[in-house]
């Protein structure tokens, strides 16, 4: 079936704005995570959904940012008054089960944010 | 906390050379180890994925191993092509406290032709 795919794939905003990043996962996956990774900077863990399980939010680097997955299925990344430092590529990943020791996760293409 | 080390950050070896990459982890309370690859501008392609209880994965001209004790794993690639030219990356998820998956920086190989 179809990848993870992510939208838009690229966004440019002004410092202060805020902005939504969207990740439609693999049909069937329970598990969804959310990754950024900045420019010359390793992947960086944001956020993981497992089911309808409470989120691990423990990546998030500050209060501006949040996550909601919908209906099990698309989640929605939203980072409030953006500043120049959140510029990065937003990378968002989804496997089948994230608890059974066997959970690839497949990556989607991501989404390139550039705050002005 | 859990640190993840690739080594060599970069390589550039002839086409048909097999080559080995490291990854070293700090903590061995391990779920499982994943090695990805990472094409410009693009996302993460899965590999191999080791679960905490296994040695070793193979996937074709690919060979990943595991030495929890360690805090090793190896990614071995045989028969090196120019299309194997891209970043790899080993990515640790954590055995307790959640199954947050830490990245390694990456090692960027160049394969020539």
């Amino acid at each position: 079936g179809a990848g993870v795919s992510q939208s838009p794939s690229n966004k440019v905003t002004e410092k202060g704005k805020d902005v939504e990043l969207r990740c439609d996962p693999i049909s069937g996956h329970t598990a969804l995570y959310w990754y950024r990774q900045s420019l010359g900077q390793g992947l960086e863990f944001l956020i993981y959904f497992q089911g309808n399980s409470a989120p691990d939010k423990s990546g998030l680097p500050s209060d501006r940012f949040s996550a909601e997955r919908t209906g099990g299925s698309v989640s929605t990344l939203t980072i409030q008054r953006t500043q120049q430092e959140d510029s990065a590529v937003y990378l968002c990943a989804s496997s089948l089960v994230a608890r059974a020791g066997t959970d690839t996760q497949y990556f989607g293409p991501g989404t390139r944010l550039t705050v002005l | 906390k859990q640190e993840v080390t690739q080594i060599p950050a970069a390589l550039s070896v002839p086409e048909g050379e097999n080559l080995v990459l490291n990854c070293s982890f700090t903590d061995s309370a391990i779920y499982n180890l994943q090695w990805f690859r990472q094409d410009p501008g693009k996302g993460l392609t899965s590999l191999l994925l080791i679960q905490s209880s296994q040695r070793e994965q193979t996937s074709g001209r690919l060979n990943a191993s595991l030495d929890k004790s360690s805090g090793r794993s190896t990614l071995y690639i045989a028969a090196s092509q120019p299309g194997d030219s891209a970043t790899y990356l080993c990515a640790v998820r954590r055995g307790t406290g959640g199954f947050k998956t830490i990245f390694g920086a990456g090692t960027r190989l160049f394969v020539k032709a």
